[in-house]
């Protein structure tokens, strides 16, 4: 199984700020995902972080509000941009290895 | 595209009773299916999944789920439930072994004692 890590583990931030969010896995991988959990309902896939090439967004979401960075095999970072309270989530990373899904434990964000 | 509904936004079992999570999904090219579940501020879990081959499924935890193509559903079950089985429940969809799936509203199973 592929063993995944994030930072922070939660955060509380004022509206207008910034905050990045680093995920980290203990092997390589092709394919790392970012998912957005709102409070009360389901995982909603924000993009697909592909090393070596931009970000691939789903509809709804841009690179000016969720920027991406995949520097390398094992690693990703979200930054949430410009943060209001609707932002208010938990954000996750996933990977896809072993022909299965692997989820990190998710930050919990709170914006006042 | 992709769709999952799952049936029951919360479903109340009383402990050792059979636990059933409905899930239908809609996917124009043959589908894998996920059952996903999530413990209180805690991540995800793989349940199990199906991808091709044998209908039934087994997963962890005593488990299972069977696909059914003619109704398009994948529905959870276990046959005597646990107080450890209270959590929230994801039904998923995937045109791929796994990543960039398209996840139900999710079922929150409460135990009974």
């Amino acid at each position: 199984s592929a063993v995944i890590s994030q930072k922070p583990s939660r955060d509380i931030c004022q509206r207008g700020t910034s905050l990045t969010i680093q995920c980290q896995v203990d092997s390589q991988v092709t394919m790392m995902f970012w998912y957005r959990q709102q409070p009360g309902q389901s995982l909603t896939l924000i993009a697909t972080a592909n090393q070596g090439s931009e970000a691939t967004y789903e509809s709804g979401f841009v690179i000016d509000k969720f920027p991406i960075s995949r520097p390398n095999l094992t690693f990703s970072t979200l930054t949430v941009s410009n943060m209001s309270p609707e932002d208010s989530s938990i954000y996750l990373c996933s990977v896809d290895t072993y022909n299965e899904q692997f989820f990190g434990p998710g930050t919990r964000l709170t914006v006042l | 595209a992709q769709s999952v509904t799952q049936l029951g936004s919360h479903v109340s079992v009383s402990e050792g009773a059979l636990v059933l999570l409905r899930c239908n999904y809609s996917s124009s090219v043959p589908p894998y299916l996920f059952w996903y579940v999530q413990y209180p501020n805690q991540g995800l879990q793989l349940l199990l999944k199906y991808t091709t081959g044998a209908t039934l499924v087994k997963g962890i935890n005593g488990f299972e789920a069977e696909f059914k193509k003619s109704e398009t559903s994948f529905h959870l079950t276990k046959p005597s439930a646990h107080m450890s089985d209270a959590a929230e429940y994801f039904c998923a969809v995937s045109n791929t072994n796994a990543g960039k799936s398209t996840f139900g509203d999710g079922t929150t199973l409460t135990v009974k004692p």
